[in-house]
């Protein structure tokens, strides 16, 4: 049962412009999620989040949006850059559970093509 | 301040042997939560461990699988008579609060390859 999904396995966007990345989950009951970059042969680090009484946080070059009627939520970074080439994984917390327990999308690669 | 170490990074077991995997947390962190990526998933939550106690281990597998995170040392997550299907990429993550999802800081991974 994948609650949370990422159904773009890969996308590729030119240096300079946007770049968006999409993500879907099914259960009404995350109340928090949060946006990871993994490099090859390293750890996801964190890079955003938003709580579900919100709609948009931004961060630099980086906004997440959040639509709850929809259940998608979606990354925009802009203007990308090649340093953006990396695996990106969404991930949710269900709401009363503690930090434990966040559930992941299978990640989508980003490529920046210079 | 040294990040989330995870030792070995590449680890190769035949068949029916046991694997040992460290995580050593952030200085400061208590809590340590393990992570597995199965090839071309996302990561799936296992086990939350703090000093002593493991918290939740809901995601763990039922047999083979144990995890220990002891008063001094690194957490251990053994996996005893490795099967194929074992093999993924295991990483461990620590954090200073169980409150605050951000603040969860992820090692680099063990690879496991069982043949």
């Amino acid at each position: 049962d994948q609650q949370v999904k990422q159904n773009s396995p890969s996308l590729s966007v030119q240096e300079g412009r946007i770049s968006i990345l999409n993500c879907d989950y099914t259960n009404s009951m995350f109340d928090y999620f949060l946006w990871y970059k993994k490099y090859p042969a390293e750890g996801p680090t964190f890079l955003i989040s938003i709580s579900s009484i919100k709609d948009k946080n931004e961060d630099g070059r980086f906004t997440v949006f959040l639509n709850k009627s929809a259940k998608h939520l979606s990354l925009h970074i802009v203007p990308s850059q090649p340093g953006d080439s990396a695996v990106y994984f969404c991930a949710a917390k269900l709401v009363g559970e503690g930090a434990q327990k966040l559930v992941f999308g299978q990640g989508t690669r980003l490529t920046i093509n210079p | 301040n040294a990040g989330v170490m995870q030792n070995p990074r590449h680890l190769v077991r035949r068949r029916g042997q046991e694997a040992r995997l460290r995580c050593s947390p952030m200085k400061g962190h208590s809590h340590v939560y393990w992570y597995r990526q199965l090839p071309e998933e996302g990561l799936k939550f296992m086990v939350y461990l703090q000093k002593e106690n493991i918290i939740d281990e809901s995601g763990m597998p039922k047999e083979r699988f144990s995890a220990e995170f002891p008063k001094e040392g690194p957490s251990i997550l053994r996996i005893q008579q490795v099967v194929r299907g074992d093999s993924a990429a295991y990483f461990c993550a620590s954090s200073p609060s169980q409150t605050d999802p951000t603040r969860q800081y992820f090692g680099p991974g063990t690879r496991l390859t069982v043949t």
